[in-house]
């Protein structure tokens, strides 16, 4: 089946502008992930919806960053007044339902490269 | 807060075996993954393992202490194909995961 998708696969935005980044998980997986990805780096974890709700974004770096996933199915991550450093990978994952460990394995999308100039 | 680590790089001849140590220090404990990373594709996933012990999946085989707080994978009959960064990620009590910075392992023929 179809796995995670995210659009744009790359962005390339001036300081100061909003952007956008779109993901849509695995059909039927209740649990999406928003991770930062900089180079030479494992990713960092930023946000995690179970459902619509957010249920841990401890890893927000600031208040420029915000994710919305209204229908419980696609997610958009959006940062405003972006900084150059905000460039990295930002990498979306949806896994299927907090029933267990195992349930929790994490599926990747392939990415979007941001780059702030 | 975790803390996670792996060397950054390894290489291996083809046909050859590589174990790619991890050592962690955690908050808490639900699991410990491996995933695999192609220079500018996502990770995919390797394997998990929860109890202590040795789990295979062909030639790739990952082995857990927690006691040690300690994981290797095993990555058995090299390919070139299996040049990439491979990524160790602990999931803590809230099913979050956190992630080494990755090694990167280069095949040689």
């Amino acid at each position: 089946g179809a796995g995670v998708s995210q659009t744009p696969s790359n962005k390339v935005t001036e300081k100061g502008k909003y952007v956008e980044l779109r993901c849509d998980p695995i059909s039927g997986h209740t649990a999406l992930y928003w991770y930062r990805q900089s180079l030479g780096q494992g990713p960092e974890f930023l946000i995690y919806f179970q459902g619509t709700g957010a249920a841990d974004d401890s890893g927000l770096p600031n208040d420029r960053f915000f994710a919305v996933r209204p229908e419980g199915s696609v997610s958009t991550l959006k940062i405003q007044r972006t900084e150059r450093g905000d460039s990295a990978v930002y990498l979306c994952a949806s896994s299927l339902e907090r029933t267990g460990p195992r349930q929790e394995t994490q599926y990747f999308g392939p990415g979007t490269r941001l780059l702030v100039l | 807060g975790q803390n996670i680590d792996q060397p950054t790089e390894m290489t291996a001849t083809e046909g050859a075996i590589v174990q790619i140590n991890c050592t962690y220090q955690t908050s808490g404990f639900n699991g410990l993954f491996w995933y695999q990373q192609h220079a500018g594709e996502a990770p995919t996933f390797l394997s998990y393992n929860v109890l202590d012990g040795l789990e295979e999946k062909g030639r790739f085989s990952s082995f857990l202490s927690r006691s040690k707080g300690y994981s290797y994978l095993l990555l058995k009959e090299l390919q070139m194909k299996d040049s990439a960064s491979y990524l160790c990620a602990v999931m803590d009590n809230d099913y979050k995961l956190s992630f080494g910075a990755g090694t990167t392992v280069t095949v040689r023929a």
